[in-house]
Parts: structure tokens; C-alpha cells; sequence
């Protein structure tokens, strides 16, 4: 699976909308963007996926750039809730690549009251 | 509609001895996929089982085996336990074999080896 660089950590005050940044230059065309994340002393969550267009839904929205080598997720309105380890994970659709997540560092997220 | 569940919760085990990790799929999934995930990383694939047969298998060596059943639970064995196992055991599931399938994770089962 192609690698993804992200930032180690971010700070957010509550209610403020988040940017959470993701570089995949050597992205394929058969990729798609997933993000996960991880709450404290729990198991990684599904947030949202997309291939080439912007995508939202009622957890956050995901801004794809259009040369697809960097992607944003957005979280509209931080919550305490929201504080986590945020992965960015390109996973490939062509049917030739594995079927694992491939889980980096992450970037964990801080949401200041 | 139970998510995914994993037992035991926690697990205190000594060099060398055996554990057996155990998971239940959310209703509905067929693929089980085991993860491990050290303090402070993200989770490592160990691998993945869609029929009862194992479909593919990370890094990890034979001291780690699993096994699924026909009701889709699956049981991830270690044998001969090191120190550098312990860690969070981390079980999601699946449908089919398609890898933009949205995975579920259980609670995981914290392992600590002295």
C-alpha cells in the first residue's frame, strides 16, 4: 500500500472547525483515501472515504486535492468527543492489493475546552 | 445490533505459555481480520479470515495461527509468548473480501506478557 504522511499531533479549541492534513504523493490511481480513527481505550473507527471527488457525510467532510496527492478531513465542529488518533489509509480497489488496513502513526488530535 | 465483540478483556500471561484471544463478528460480516497494536503505534495487521480459511497474512510468524468458524467467530492463538507481545488485540470485521469494505473493531483484548 502507498505511504501517507501526517502530522504527529493538533490542537483544536472546541466548537472551532478542524483541518486535519494528509500527504500521499505516490498515490495510485486505484486508490482510495479512507480515514479512521481511534478514541481513547478503543478500537479504530470507520470516518469516511473517497476516490477523486470531495466527500461528506454526518461525521465529517473530506477535501480531495486535484492531483489526489494530498487529502483533508474536516471536522466542522470540534467536540471533546472528537479527540482522538485521526489515520489517513489508502487502501487499493483494483482487486491486486491486499485487503488490510495499513495504519501509520496518526495524528492525534487535542480539542481544548 | 451487537458490534463487534472480543473476550477476554484483559489477559496477564508469562513467557513461553499459550493464549487464545477470542472475537464475534458484527451480524451480518463474514471476514474477520486481526490486528496488533503496541503503545503508541497504530494496529499492525496479523490476518485476515473469510471462510474459514485464512486470505491473507501480515508480517508476523508462526507462532501466531487463527482460526474461523462456521458461524464467522474467529480465535487468534499465540504460542510460545514473548515479552514484545503484549500489546492491544484488536479484531474488525468485514464483508467479503473487497478492500474498500468498511471495517468494524472491537474493544480489543489487552495482552501483557511478564
Amino acid at each position: 500500500d502507498a505511504k501517507t504522511t501526517q502530522p504527529n499531533s493538533m490542537e483544536s479549541n472546541e466548537e472551532e472547525p478542524v483541518h486535519l492534513p494528509c500527504n500521499h504523493s505516490t498515490i495510485s490511481g486505484t486508490d482510495y483515501i479512507h480515514w479512521y480513527r481511534q478514541l481513547p481505550s478503543q478500537g479504530p473507527e470507520y470516518v469516511i472515504h473517497g476516490l477523486t471527488s470531495n466527500v461528506n457525510n454526518r461525521m465529517a467532510s473530506l477535501a480531495i486535492a486535484e492531483d489526489r496527492k494530498s487529502s483533508t478531513l474536516i471536522l466542522h465542529r470540534a467536540t471533546l468527543r472528537d479527540a482522538a488518533v485521526y489515520y489517513c489509509i489508502l487502501r487499493d480497489s483494483s482487486g491486486a492489493g491486499s485487503y488490510q488496513l495499513t495504519f501509520g502513526k496518526g495524528t492525534k488530535l487535542s480539542v481544548i475546552p | 445490533d451487537a458490534g463487534v465483540t472480543q473476550s477476554p478483556t484483559h489477559l496477564i500471561k508469562t513467557r513461553g505459555q499459550q493464549v487464545t484471544l477470542r472475537c464475534s463478528p458484527k451480524s451480518g460480516h463474514d471476514t474477520v481480520s486481526w490486528y496488533q497494536q503496541a503503545l503508541g503505534q497504530g494496529p499492525q495487521f496479523i490476518f485476515q479470515y473469510y471462510e474459514e480459511e485464512e486470505r491473507q497474512r501480515g508480517n508476523f510468524p508462526d507462532r501466531f495461527s487463527g482460526h474461523q468458524f462456521p458461524n464467522y467467530s474467529s480465535e487468534l492463538n499465540v504460542n510460545a509468548l514473548l515479552l514484545g507481545d503484549s500489546a492491544l488485540y484488536l479484531c474488525a470485521s468485514s464483508t467479503g473480501l473487497g478492500s474498500y469494505n468498511e471495517q468494524f473493531f472491537g474493544p480489543g483484548t489487552r495482552l501483557t506478557v511478564l
